[in-house]
């Protein structure tokens, strides 16, 4: 079974600065990854995803991740963040091209301030 | 396109009341899934559904039943809720990778229950 850690439950970070969330997973066979965004009051949604190929994807609002198989990781990063970012990041993993149940990690919360 | 609706989005219980929250998709999705959110926990898997008629328990299935008559449409029930049942729920779907290799999940806007 799959498993996935998010290593920060809360990130402050000021307006305009970088940011990295950290994903860590465990898995004996290939695997999807996704980070997912929930913004405060609202379900899920998808911000990125890495299924196969390049290493390093792209999401939506600028953010992007990379997957580093031999350190079983998908940290998220942005340049440059805006107030608009707070909300819940969520890690998920599934095994690839054959997994119906995701693992969710606990999720971490980006507080951006003025 | 909707995509997935849940209702109702709000509700307050008194322990030992029963009720059922609806989750409806339209894009076809063979999985449907539960799931309950609260603080520091994440998301957990109540219950999921691999296609019309089939069920199947999550992570944290006690309390809670479901069912899936149409393919559209999944439903979760409280029997008898508590107030360790107090929580945001969320319903998701997917198609399997071999119809639709995408692999990520489709959620609703949530239901907030609360069990006094």
């Amino acid at each position: 079974a799959q498993s996935v850690t998010q290593l920060d439950s809360q990130v402050p970070v000021f307006e305009e600065a970088p940011v990295e969330l950290r994903c860590n997973y465990s898995s004996s066979v290939s695997v999807y990854l996704f980070w997912y965004v929930q913004y405060p009051n609202q379900g899920l949604q998808l911000l990125l995803k890495y299924l196969s190929g390049s290493t390093l994807v792209k999401g939506i609002n600028g953010f992007e991740a990379e997957f580093n198989k031999s350190q079983t990781s998908f940290h998220l990063r942005k340049p440059s963040v805006h107030i608009s970012d707070t909300a819940e990041y969520f890690c998920a993993v599934s095994l690839a091209g054959g997994s119906y149940i995701p693992t969710f990690g606990r999720g971490t919360s980006l507080i951006v301030h003025p | 396109n909707a995509g997935v609706t849940q209702t109702p989005k709000f509700r307050v219980l008194k322990t030992g009341q029963s009720m059922t929250l609806l989750c409806a998709q339209d894009m076809n999705h063979e999985y449907m899934y539960w799931y309950r959110q609260d603080p520091g926990m994440g998301l957990r898997l109540i219950h999921y559904s691999v296609g019309e008629g089939t069920t199947a328990k999550g992570e944290v299935p006690d309390g809670y039943n479901v069912s899936r008559l149409k393919k559209q449409n999944f439903l979760l029930g409280l029997e008898s809720a508590a107030p360790s049942q107090t929580s945001v729920y969320f319903c998701a779907s997917k198609n399997p990778d071999y119809i639709a290799n995408t692999g990520e999940l489709f959620f609703g806007e949530g239901s907030r229950l609360t069990v006094l």
